[in-house]
């Protein structure tokens, strides 16, 4: 069972490039998330999504962007990364809402921007 | 406002004696309550979950928690530590749809 899996697992940008991270879930959840995991700081969402085509800003929505064409499928999208946006990024599907049902997490990628 | 809070950001055990993880809420609705780990470069597993049902949760690994409305709290326990219980642990308050906020983690060390 692959559950949750995120790619890449690691990457490097320079300030102002662009890139996507890719998460896929196997379970055929109708939710899915975006985190960011900074130290001391706990999990932050980013954006979320209630079911295929549709998406919804989290508690740190700004400069990030996401999709949903697939149900399975959710990309988080960074169109002009800052040094801010260093940080570990977590994808999360579950089958109910968050606090209504456990959530499944990916291994995680560690995003550096320079 | 809906608040968790993680009253330990390190807890340091010997293998073989109690773990106590402390985790107090603030909230006027009845909230669900979780505590999740996360080993070093892996993502989140849950340990349990509370709902309302029953006061004292039992989890996975031999963990339990117990939540006390009078005291706010929410602490997670386990009777006797394992090395692999080395990790970081969350506790996540949820007071209703979307509405969920994780603590800042405490991070285990389990001496041998």
């Amino acid at each position: 069972n692959a559950g949750v899996t995120q790619t890449p697992k690691f990457r490097v940008l320079k300030t102002g490039q662009s890139m996507t991270l890719l998460c896929a879930q196997d379970m055929n959840h109708e939710y899915m998330y975006w985190y960011r995991q900074d130290p001391g700081m706990g999990l932050r969402l980013i954006h979320y999504s209630v079911g295929e085509g549709t998406t919804a800003k989290g508690e740190v929505p700004d400069g990030y962007n996401v999709s949903r064409l697939k149900k399975q499928n959710f990309l988080l999208g960074l169109e002009s990364a800052a040094p801010s946006q260093t940080s570990v990024y977590f994808c999360a599907s579950s089958y109910l809402g968050q606090g209504d049902s456990e959530a499944f997490f990916g291994q995680g990628t560690r995003l550096t921007v320079v | 406002a809906q608040s968790v809070t993680q009253l330990d950001s390190h807890v340091s055990v010997s293998e073989g004696t109690p773990v106590l993880l402390r985790c107090n809420y603030s909230s006027s609705y009845s909230p669900s309550l979780f505590w999740y780990v996360q080993h070093p470069n892996k993502g989140l597993q849950l340990l349990l979950k509370y709902t309302s049902a029953a006061t004292l949760v039992k989890g996975i690994n031999g963990f339990e928690a117990e939540f006390k409305k009078s005291e706010t709290s929410f602490h997670l326990t386990k009777p006797s530590a394992h090395m692999s219980d080395a990790a970081e642990y969350f506790c996540v308050y949820s007071g209703g749809y979307q509405k969920v906020t994780f603590g800042t983690g405490t991070k285990l060390q389990v001496i041998p």
